[in-house]
């Protein structure tokens, strides 16, 4: 039962370039969420999926896209990164709603 | 709009310094508090849920409560390994998508 994985775990990207994080989760849950983190701003969250083949706009949403294909899988997808999208992205996933959340281990990525 | 604040935002104790760390929120109907802990380099790691006024959770030196109004995690005779940022969030009063505050940096000294 590895809980929830990302992928990668750091990237390095140019102004423009695209990219996709990989999130999966093994424990059956029907939510799903991505965040990023910033120094002095906390955790926002930039999109979530309340099941499969769902998504909605987070806090934070512009600049990035998702999709939730298979339930155990959310995709977060960068167009054309921006340095201000630098940052460290979390990946979570809940059984429904409200209950406690479960995070991946966070992708570092920096865009220059 | 629905918020969520914690103080302070950074602490730093000696070993065996008890203290409180507050999250206070505006939420209309409360579906539940929950508390984290976040070490670095590593994603918020679940400890307590708490859905109404009065209740109280422990977890070893961890003991949460809730008011109306706000939670306090109370951290009795700290250890150096519990230094770590605590982040609480509550779900938002028309969904049960959580707002997470922006958290407390505890450092405990030996």
């Amino acid at each position: 039962n590895a809980g929830v994985t990302q992928t990668p775990k750091f990237r390095v990207l140019k102004t423009g370039q695209s990219m996709t994080l990989l999130c999966a989760q093994d424990m059956n849950h029907e939510y799903m969420y991505w965040y990023r983190q910033d120094p002095g701003m906390g955790l926002r969250l930039i999109h979530y999926s309340v099941g499969e083949g769902t998504t909605a706009k987070g806090e934070v949403p512009d600049g990035y896209n998702v999709s939730r294909l298979k339930k155990q899988n959310f995709l977060l997808g960068l167009e054309s990164a921006a340095p201000s999208q630098t940052s460290v992205y979390f990946c979570a996933s809940s059984r429904d709603g409200p209950y406690e959340q479960y995070f991946g281990p966070g992708t570092r990525l920096t865009v220059t | 709009e629905d918020q969520v604040t914690q103080s302070p935002e950074a602490l730093r104790l000696q070993e065996g310094e008890s203290s409180s760390l507050n999250c206070s929120y505006t939420v209309s109907g409360l579906r539940g508090l929950f508390w984290y802990r976040q070490d670095p380099g590593k994603g918020p790691e679940f400890l307590f849920t708490l859905y109404s006024a009065g209740e109280e959770k422990e977890k070893e030196r961890l003991k949460a409560t809730l008011t109306k109004k706000e939670s306090f995690l109370h951290i009795t005779a700290p250890k150096p390994e519990d230094s770590a940022t605590y982040l609480c969030a509550v779900p938002g009063g028309g969904s049960y998508i959580p707002t997470f505050g922006r958290g407390t940096s505890l450092i405990v000294h030996p």
